[in-house]
């Protein structure tokens, strides 16, 4: 069984601050991971994903999450929030052909 | 470059009916899946299918059916609307491989039953 766990339903952050969301999993066998978007009225895109290898995962638009097995984690991390980064953060945990996602973490931007 | 496509972008049901929530994709996609999307919950796995005439049960399969009888096609039949399946519903393929390939999102369909 595999799970996702987001913590915080709601970040507000300072436009140029870091952007930090918090995504701790649960997987009975290595896991992939991954960091999905979602705009207003839109599907979700993918940020990022973490396979194997480097544990420092670059995304687009500035994001990057690191895997940490110890911890069993996968945070999201932009060291400096644009207002255009304001939607729903979804981390996912696939196994298989299951994927399973987190409840999302709605980020707004503060100008 | 269509990539996936849903039809209908907003539904309106009374308890009891049926209706068919439409997904095509022309990426020749063998992975397709249906999620819906509520509030606090994230998207939760319908049903999916790892290719044409293959299809299994994901976390809340209850009171929706599937087929696959083509690769591009993947609709979602709801037999009796319930006001529990009021939701935002996800269509989504990818390539089928390892388990890491990204997945293709439709625009997701609003459906409300009353």
């Amino acid at each position: 069984a595999q799970s996702v766990t987001q913590l915080g339903s709601h970040v507000s952050v300072s436009e140029g601050a870091l952007v930090l969301l918090r995504c701790n999993y649960s997987s009975s066998v290595p896991p992939y991971l991954f960091w999905y978007v979602q705009y207003p009225n839109q599907g979700l895109q993918l940020l990022l994903k973490y396979t194997t290898g480097a544990t420092l995962v670059k995304g687009i638009n500035g994001f990057e999450a690191e895997f940490k097995k110890s911890e069993t984690s996968f945070h999201l991390t932009k060291p400096s929030a644009h207002m255009s980064d304001a939607a729903e953060y979804f981390c996912a945990v696939r196994n298989d052909y299951k994927l399973s996602f987190g409840a999302g973490t709605t980020v707004t931007v503060r100008a | 470059n269509a990539g996936v496509t849903q039809t209908p972008k907003f539904q309106v049901l009374k308890t009891g009916q049926s209706m068919t929530l439409q997904c095509a994709q022309d990426m020749n996609h063998e992975y397709m899946s249906w999620y819906r999307q509520d509030p606090g919950m994230g998207l939760r796995l319908i049903h999916y299918s790892v290719g044409a005439g293959i299809t299994d049960q994901g976390e809340v399969p209850n009171g929706y059916n599937v087929s696959r009888s083509t690769t591009e096609d993947f609709p979602l039949r709801l037999l009796s609307a319930a006001p529990s399946q009021t939701s935002v519903y996800f269509c989504a393929s990818s390539a089928r491989g390892g388990g890491n390939e990204k997945l293709f999102f439709g625009s997701g369909t609003q459906l409300s039953v009353l």
